[in-house]
């Protein structure tokens, strides 16, 4: 079955860079039609999307944040990387990673939670 | 603001039925397909609907959507206390060339 696996730190400083990894598995990211996001949800708040990236490498950023991120794929360590440069108080939030096939956002992991403060 | 506006929440009794509506515009749900989300408390969003009106494998038919022009609509019939949750919906944005989410509702089975 599909399931994936969001890591990295909890806490990190304001200014300072987020490297988060979602290690999956149940799939594999050189499949056609293939694709894995990020998503984030400030404490109370709705949801984000981020970034996604595809297969084929092909990568799509938010528009608003375009300019801190960045996502990459290891096919063949089946993880995903996002960095998030700059980061400031009103970035922490879960961030969750989730599969793609198509359209939806159909397997999510359970979400890891970033507080970003000084 | 999120592109999709959805009411921010919404009530009815167990064993009733409720809406959940979704607007947006021509750049996203009238031109693209629609997913709803179930977001239990504490817990990651899953998957409720799809491509406007399908069902993952695991999805009761108690739940249901449609579009409609540039809104859609999630339906949830014979309402369970174990339905309280918050309710997303999701799409792409053709112009934003982003996927965009909807504000979310939350649901309060009485």
């Amino acid at each position: 079955q599909i399931t994936l696996k969001e890591s990295g730190p909890t806490l990190v400083k304001p200014t300072q860079t987020l490297t988060l990894t979602c290690t999956f598995s149940g799939f594999s990211l050189s499949t056609s039609g293939v694709g894995v996001g990020w998503i984030r949800q400030p404490p109370g708040k709705a949801l984000e999307w981020l970034a996604l990236i595809y297969w084929d490498d092909d990568k799509r950023y938010s528009p608003s944040l375009k300019s801190r991120l960045t996502i990459t794929k290891d096919t063949s360590k089946n993880q995903v990387v996002l960095t998030m440069t700059n980061m400031d108080p009103v970035d922490t939030a879960t961030y969750y990673c989730a599969h793609v096939y198509g359209d939806p956002f159909d397997y999510w992991g359970q979400g890891t939670l970033v507080t970003v403060s000084s | 603001q999120s592109v999709l506006t959805q009411p921010p929440s919404v009530s009815a009794a167990p064993g009733q039925k409720v809406t959940i509506s979704c607007s947006g515009s021509s750049s996203n749900i009238g031109n693209n397909y629609v997913s709803w989300y179930q977001q239990l408390p504490g817990t990651a969003p899953k998957l409720l609907i799809y491509d406007n009106n399908k069902r993952p494998s695991g999805i009761p038919d108690r739940f249901s959507g449609s579009k409609s022009g540039t809104s859609a609509t999630l339906g949830i019939t014979g309402l369970q206390t174990g339905d309280e949750a918050d309710y997303y919906c999701g799409t792409w944005d053709s112009s934003l060339s982003a996927r965009v989410f909807g504000g979310g509702t939350k649901l309060t089975v009485l």
